[in-house]
C-alpha cells in the first residue's frame, strides 16, 4: 500500500512569516509528479503546487515553493510571506500508480494576523 | 472553463436508502476520479474512469457502490442500502493526462 507521511498535523504562523511543511512518501515508480493540495475550510481542494519528478529544480509558484529530495522520497512545502488566506488543510499527494493519488492526512495550517 | 461540479451539495438520507450523486468533470478531460474523504483524513481514491471505461477500483468500493460514465462526459455514484459509515464527503476530480487532477466542491453525505 502506498505510505504518504504528513507529520506536525497543526501549525500556527504569524502572518508574513514562513512555514514549511514535510512529506515523506514510498512510491516505486520513476518519473512521477507529485503534488500539494490545499483544502480551506470551505472544503474545495485547490492544487497549489506540482513538481516533476524528472526535474532536479524545485517548483516555484508565487509564495509556495518545495524541496523535493528524490532520492529520500521527500517532498516539502514552503509558503513564505504567510497571508490569512493561507489558513488551510495542506494535503501532499504522491502518485500512486498511473490513476490515482495518495494523500497523506493532512497539516493544518493556522495563519494568526 | 467552470471547473468541475458536483451535485448534490449535501444529501442527508435514511440508512437502507440509495443515493445518487453527479459530477460533470472540466470539458474535455478524459480522466475522471472519484475519491471518498472522512472527518480528518485526506480523500481515499474509489474508482477511475478513463473515458466512459472504468479502469480502477479500490476495495473500497463495496459491491453497494456503483459507478458509471455513460458518454465520457458526467459520472454518477451510486450507493445502494446506505449505512452509517457511508457517511463522508465524496469528491470528484478531473484530469485530461496522468497529472494534476482538478477537484470539485464534493457532496456531503450525512446518513442517519
Amino acid at each position: 500500500a502506498q505510505t504518504v507521511t504528513q507529520s506536525q498535523p497543526e501549525m500556527s504562523v504569524q502572518e508574513a512569516e514562513t512555514v514549511t511543511l514535510s512529506c515523506t512518501y514510498d512510491t516505486s515508480e520513476n518519473n512521477y509528479y507529485l503534488f500539494w493540495y490545499k483544502q480551506p475550510p470551505s472544503r474545495q481542494m485547490i492544487l497549489v503546487i506540482r513538481q516533476e519528478a524528472y526535474k532536479q529544480q524545485n517548483a516555484t509558484e508565487n509564495r509556495f515553493s518545495v524541496n523535493f529530495q528524490k532520492a529520500a522520497k521527500s517532498f516539502s512545502l514552503k509558503i513564505s510571506d504567510s497571508q490569512l488566506g493561507d489558513t488551510a488543510m495542506y494535503f501532499c499527494a504522491p502518485p500512486y500508480g498511473n490513476n490515482r493519488l495518495a494523500f497523506g492526512k493532512g497539516n493544518q495550517v493556522v495563519v494568526i494576523p | 472553463d467552470t471547473g468541475v461540479s458536483q451535485n448534490p451539495r449535501h444529501k442527508i438520507t435514511k440508512r437502507g436508502q440509495n443515493v445518487t450523486f453527479r459530477c460533470d468533470p472540466i470539458s474535455e478531460h478524459n480522466r475522471l476520479y472519484w475519491y471518498r474523504q472522512t472527518l480528518g483524513q485526506g480523500p481515499e481514491f474509489l474508482t477511475y474512469f478513463q473515458n466512459e471505461a472504468q479502469l480502477e477500483k479500490s476495495r473500497l468500493l463495496s459491491d453497494r457502490f456503483s459507478a458509471e460514465r455513460p458518454k465520457g462526459s458526467f459520472s454518477t455514484l451510486e450507493i445502494q442500502r446506505t449505512e452509517q459509515g457511508d457517511s463522508a464527503m465524496y469528491l470528484c476530480a478531473s484530469s485530461q493526462t496522468y497529472t494534476e487532477q482538478y477537484f470539485g466542491p464534493g457532496t456531503r453525505l450525512t446518513v442517519t
